[in-house]
């Protein structure tokens, strides 16, 4: 399968906990995105990288999330001291961006519960 | 699995009909758009994408049409089949990101 992967599938956790999530791109993708998405909604933008570069992140991420990209390949995500309303599924997208081409593809997502 | 979108807009259709999607986009800088199915418990998934110099473009079985003028984006789906039944997002790219709009639930009665 060379889509994008995304690990664990299904997280659940008790309020207060760290949560770690990986997300391996489609392989030369250059771009790598996050995306929080809860029920009825489209998915909103966290984060994205440039190569290994994190170039914007968005308001909604907090001083409890942080993402990293370190070798330009997978990235991983964190949230520390989980709260209720970070449950939500956490979307990965990766992109070959070239000129002003940036289609983007999703991953499965992780379903993130905390109870 | 688990639904996308409890209280999304809803399209049923016959199968067989053909459907038609409607998506207001906001920024009228975007110049680059693209539909996106999803179904439950998935990621979304790719269908057809459009840019600002075109007003219309075809794929397999779908159509996306762009009026620049009022703002709207459609996605036409031929021969509406049990498998399109998903919840489908626009989304617009007026620069680094993409924003999605609401989606649609599409719901195909056999």
């Amino acid at each position: 399968d060379t889509g994008v992967s995304q690990d664990p599938r299904h997280k659940i956790t008790k309020r207060g906990q760290n949560v770690t999530f990986r997300c391996d791109p489609i392989s030369e993708h250059n771009r790598l995105y996050w995306y929080r998405q809860t029920l009825g909604q489209g998915p909103e933008f966290l984060t994205y990288f440039q190569n290994e570069a994190q170039l914007e992140k968005s308001r909604l991420l907090s001083d409890r999330f942080s993402a990293e990209r370190p070798k330009g390949s997978f990235s991983t995500l964190e949230i520390q001291r989980t709260e209720q309303g970070d449950s939500a599924m956490y979307l990965c997208a990766s992109s070959l961006r070239t000129g002003r081409s940036d289609t983007q593809y999703f991953g499965p997502g992780t379903r993130l519960t905390v109870l | 699995g688990e639904s996308v979108g409890l209280h999304l807009p809803t399209l049923s259709v016959q199968e067989g009909d053909n459907s038609i999607i409607n998506c207001a986009y906001s920024n009228s800088a975007s110049d680059y758009f693209i539909w996106y199915k999803q179904e439950s418990g998935k990621g979304p998934q790719f269908i057809i994408d459009i840019r600002s110099n075109m007003d219309k473009r075809q794929g397999q079985r779908v159509t996306v049409l762009l009026n620049k003028t009022v703002k709207h984006l459609s996605l036409q789906i031929a021969a509406t089949q049990p498998g399109d039944s998903a919840v489908y997002f626009c989304a617009e790219y007026p620069g680094d990101m993409l924003t999605f709009g609401g989606g649609t639930r599409l719901m195909v009665k056999p």
